[in-house]
């Protein structure tokens, strides 16, 4: 079974720009969760979707969003880029909705995107 | 305060020993507890959740929670080189909700 992919792997952006990310999840998992990872903050909750609809947020600006298509891959945008907004951003997919809900929290990330604002 | 707390360490523990790893959470409320293994470079890694006081061993895991004093630990036996890595606790308020919090990681270094 393939794992969570993310795309792409290592990304070069100047402030003011903008930036997609993409996520696709295991196979069968529909919820799809992106976590923001800096050495001073750690792992961060931005967002989680299920069934293309944002369940949960984390504390980021607006100017950090996403959305999940009906295949439940999943795509989050910055926009207007920080110095700050560099990180390494994964992505997280778990089964959720099945009644075992030990099975429903396990979180299983990808490699990452590594984001750098210059 | 910080919702969890970690020691980041470094920890460093000859090989063959136990190595304890602790957690602190500030929300009473929290229903789920786990922890992660993240390697260099790699992605963390799920290898141990626990939802009742007690203990739950995994092979040569063991994590233990206690739900009053609001204290997660893990504990690895018979520590080996490839447990190296940072790792992180992580704690979900709402069972079913997929919105972890976690905390900054603990680096432990097994010295052979």
């Amino acid at each position: 079974k393939a794992g969570v992919t993310q795309t792409p792997r290592y990304l070069i952006k100047t402030r003011g720009q903008q930036v997609t990310l993409s996520c696709s999840p295991i196979s069968g998992h529909r919820s799809v969760s992106w976590y923001q990872q800096t050495p001073g903050q750690g792992l961060q909750f931005l967002f989680e979707y299920f069934s293309e609809t944002q369940r949960n947020k984390g504390n980021f600006p607006g100017r950090f969003s996403g959305r999940q298509f009906s295949n439940s891959r999943s795509e989050m945008n910055v926009s207007t880029l920080e110095l700050g907004d560099s990180a390494l951003y994964l992505c997280a997919s778990s089964l959720t909705g099945t009644a075992d809900f030990s099975a429903n929290e396990k979180l299983f990330f990808g490699s990452g995107t590594q984001l750098s604002v210059l | 305060q910080k919702e969890v707390e970690q020691n980041s360490g470094p920890l460093s523990v000859p090989e063959g020993a136990i190595a304890s790893l602790n957690c602190t959470y500030s929300d009473r409320v929290s229903q789920s507890f786990f922890w992660y293994r993240q390697y260099s470079g790699k992605s963390p890694e799920l290898i141990m959740s626990i939802y009742s006081n007690g203990d739950k061993e995994d092979g040569r895991f063991t994590a233990q929670l206690n739900k009053a004093s609001q204290y997660v630990s893990l504990l690895i036996r018979d520590s080996q080189p490839s447990d190296s890595a940072t790792y992180l606790c992580a704690v979900n308020r709402d069972f079913g909700n997929e919105k972890l919090t976690f905390g900054t990681g603990t680096r432990l270094t097994i010295i052979p």
